[in-house]
């Protein structure tokens, strides 16, 4: 089955800085890469997907790239601000199915 | 608008007692329904979906059960509790197609002792 790989455990980045959190996946059926935000004891929260029809999408400060040739897909975030300060997964999705697979998630510290 | 609940909000529950957790969705007519576990600290992992009544699929088996009795209701339970069903267990819902957006319910924290 489809495993996703996040890569980045933690980050720390200053305040305005950029941060960009990378994730890999194995199924090359894969077409649907949602990203999501947990603050500290809360639910999910989707943040912005990414379909393999293109290969770029912004929202505001968040930019998802996908390159499929590699399997691998990124956020990139702007402007950082310190309620940003989350947990981020990454997940993928085959088109055959309603099966999302998560990644391990990355942790995120925006230093005002 | 939508809305998700869910219920409990918490619960401490024994090893080998039974569970029953459930999730409401308004504001959507038959939509599709995912019932997820987050163990302390990892990641989420995809147990059941729904795509209408009375049609449950599992997709990793976790000594769990799922039902959908109504459209809008998503039950997951268990007779026997373990240990390692201790975690955050999370309801979400997204439209009548695979691939689309999946938005998650607030959860519900249980601990097994």
């Amino acid at each position: 089955g489809e495993k996703v790989e996040q890569h980045e455990s933690t980050l720390s980045v200053r305040e305005g800085d950029s941060a960009v959190i990378n994730c890999t996946y194995t199924d090359t059926a894969s077409s649907y890469f949602p990203w999501y935000k947990q603050e500290a004891g809360k639910s999910l929260h989707f943040v912005i997907d990414i379909r393999s029809n293109v290969d770029r999408k912004q929202s505001q400060r968040l930019t998802v790239l996908l390159d499929k040739k590699a399997k691998r897909f990124s956020l990139h975030i702007t402007a950082t601000q310190p309620e940003d300060s989350a947990i981020y997964f990454c997940a993928a999705s085959s088109n055959m199915g309603y099966k999302l697979t998560f990644g391990t998630g990355t942790s995120l510290l925006v230093d005002p | 608008a939508q809305t998700i609940h869910q219920w409990p909000v918490a619960e401490i529950k024994a090893v080998g007692s039974p569970l029953s957790l459930g999730c409401t969705i308004k504001g959507k007519s038959s939509p599709n329904l995912y019932w997820y576990w987050q163990a302390t600290g990892g990641t989420l992992q995809q147990l059941f979906y729904s795509i209408t009544v009375g049609q449950v699929e599992s997709v990793v088996q976790l000594n769990l059960s799922a039902s959908r009795p109504k459209d809008d209701q998503f039950i997951l339970s268990t007779e026997k509790l373990l240990l390692s069903h201790s975690g955050f267990y999370l309801c979400a819902w997204s439209l009548t197609r695979g691939q689309d957006t999946q938005y998650f319910g607030p959860g519900t924290r249980l601990l097994v002792l």
